[in-house]
């Protein structure tokens, strides 16, 4: 069975502290990672596609690594700010179940 | 806004009823995919479309289906409502392939009384 993991399932952070967080999923037969910022009463916005291992992303204040072969994912956010409170959530496609799996999330609350 | 649009916002029905919920994906998009999200659930991939044909297959109930007309647009249909269909159903588009960035629609709001 094909789980994607998440952790933590919350995280309360000071206002301009960093975080990160993780995504663990099986490596085997994996062939795209991706993270998404999702709101509440919203719906998910992608923030970054990682398909290489090694590979790292950044879009402003948050990014990114990727380790394919121990399946591993990390979310990194510099100086967080009120705006970034949201659930992430990583999902993986897999070529030999041809489907993609999310994890849960983890979802992140700033404290002004 | 992603681009993505999903019809309708909201839909109430009964058990054992059949409903239709549609999608039109962003201008450009060939890929289109269903998820859901229960409450008690994170989001399910159900089934993704390419170009008018079947590409992969999650966790889809036999009760539903779904296809991708020629203008790209999709449609999902889910018959024999049951109580635990309720759910918030989500549309995404990609410009091909699962590796390629997935821009969500809104979401259509089932709920089965």
């Amino acid at each position: 069975i094909l789980n994607v993991e998440q952790s933590p399932q919350s995280l309360h952070v000071q206002e301009g502290d960093s975080t990160n967080f993780t995504c663990s999923f099986p490596s085997s037969n994996f062939y795209a990672l991706h993270w998404y910022r999702w709101e509440t009463a919203k719906s998910p916005e992608a923030l970054f596609v990682m398909t290489l291992n090694g590979d790292e992303k950044k879009k402003g204040r948050i990014s990114a690594t990727l380790n394919t072969k121990e399946g591993y994912s990390y979310l990194y956010i510099k100086g967080s700010q009120p705006e970034d409170s949201a659930t992430y959530l990583c999902a993986l496609g897999y070529s030999s179940a041809s489907k993609i799996i999310f994890g849960s999330g983890t979802r992140l609350s700033i404290r002004p | 806004d992603s681009g993505v649009t999903q019809t309708p916002k909201h839909l109430i029905t009964a058990t054992g009823q059949r409903v239709t919920l549609r999608c039109s994906p962003r201008s450009g998009d060939l890929s289109v995919y269903w998820y859901q999200q229960s409450l008690d659930q994170g989001l399910q991939f159900l089934i993704q479309y390419y170009n008018g044909e079947e590409r992969a297959k999650g966790n889809i109930l036999e009760r539903f289906s779904a296809q991708q007309f020629p203008d790209l647009h999709s449609e999902l249909n889910l018959s024999s409502l049951e109580l635990g269909d309720s759910a918030l159903y989500f549309c995404a588009s990609s410009v091909r392939d699962p590796s390629d960035t997935q821009y969500f629609g809104p979401g259509t709001r089932l709920t089965v009384l």
